[in-house]
């Protein structure tokens, strides 16, 4: 079945630092991922569409830059997150799904991200 | 009001009990409906989708009552396996892409 890898599964950082986090489907292409985000007893926020090959979809109240999006190829999204500082600690997850398959969105397994 | 409210419980149940969960949804024009399971610290899978005839999975059983705009979820025969948080997701548009998630109903199923 299709198969979405995230990388790293946990980052502990100092504040200040920028953090990159990778979302691949390993077996399919995808013109579009999700980008959420989810703190403890939470429910997922979705931030951002990502789209191959053009700018990502925001949404209310997520400041794009600090939250950077590339979506090079049909099968990698990077999410940075820039100067990250305590408050951005969370869990970010990443989602895809075939492109035009109809099919259910596949999650990766999350990062956990800890900035102190 | 939330796009997707949830009771968050938690519910104790022993094993073999039948519990059920609710979910309301805000947005009227709402078209696709799922249930998804997160286990503690992992990403969350999809149980199965509501449709508006009700559809049953085994042990699951789904409801949707778009009048009232609220999805239910049945769990018959609980196992030690099904303790994990329940998530109430709604697309307004239609299809799997842009999902709202209720913040979850968690479960303990106990010996």
């Amino acid at each position: 079945g299709a198969v979405v890898s995230q990388h790293p599964s946990w980052v502990i950082c100092k504040s200040g630092t920028s953090v990159k986090i990778e979302c691949r489907s390993l077996d399919f292409q995808a013109t579009t991922m999700f980008w959420y985000r989810q703190f403890p007893k939470q429910s997922l926020m979705l931030m951002a569409t990502s789209n191959e090959g053009s700018k990502a979809t925001y949404e209310q109240g997520v400041e794009k830059d600090k939250f950077l999006i590339n979506h090079a190829s049909l099968t990698l999204s990077t999410l940075t997150v820039t100067s990250a500082h305590p408050e951005d600690s969370s869990f970010y997850i990443c989602s895809a799904s075939p492109q035009g398959s109809g099919q259910p969105q596949h999650f990766g397994d999350g990062t956990r991200l800890s900035i102190l | 009001r939330k796009e997707v409210e949830q009771d968050p419980g938690p519910f104790n149940v022993p094993e073999g009990a039948t519990v059920a969960f609710n979910c309301t949804y805000s947005n009227s024009a709402s078209q696709s409906f799922f249930w998804y399971r997160q286990d503690c610290r992992k990403e969350p899978k999809l149980l199965m989708s509501v449709y508006s005839s009700g559809n049953e999975d085994g042990r699951f059983t789904a409801q949707l009552n778009r009048a009232s705009q609220y999805i239910s979820l049945l769990i018959r025969d609980s196992k030690l396996s099904d303790s994990a948080t329940y998530l109430c997701v709604v697309n307004p548009s239609g299809g799997y892409n842009k999902l709202i998630f209720g913040a979850g109903t968690r479960l303990a199923v106990h010996p």
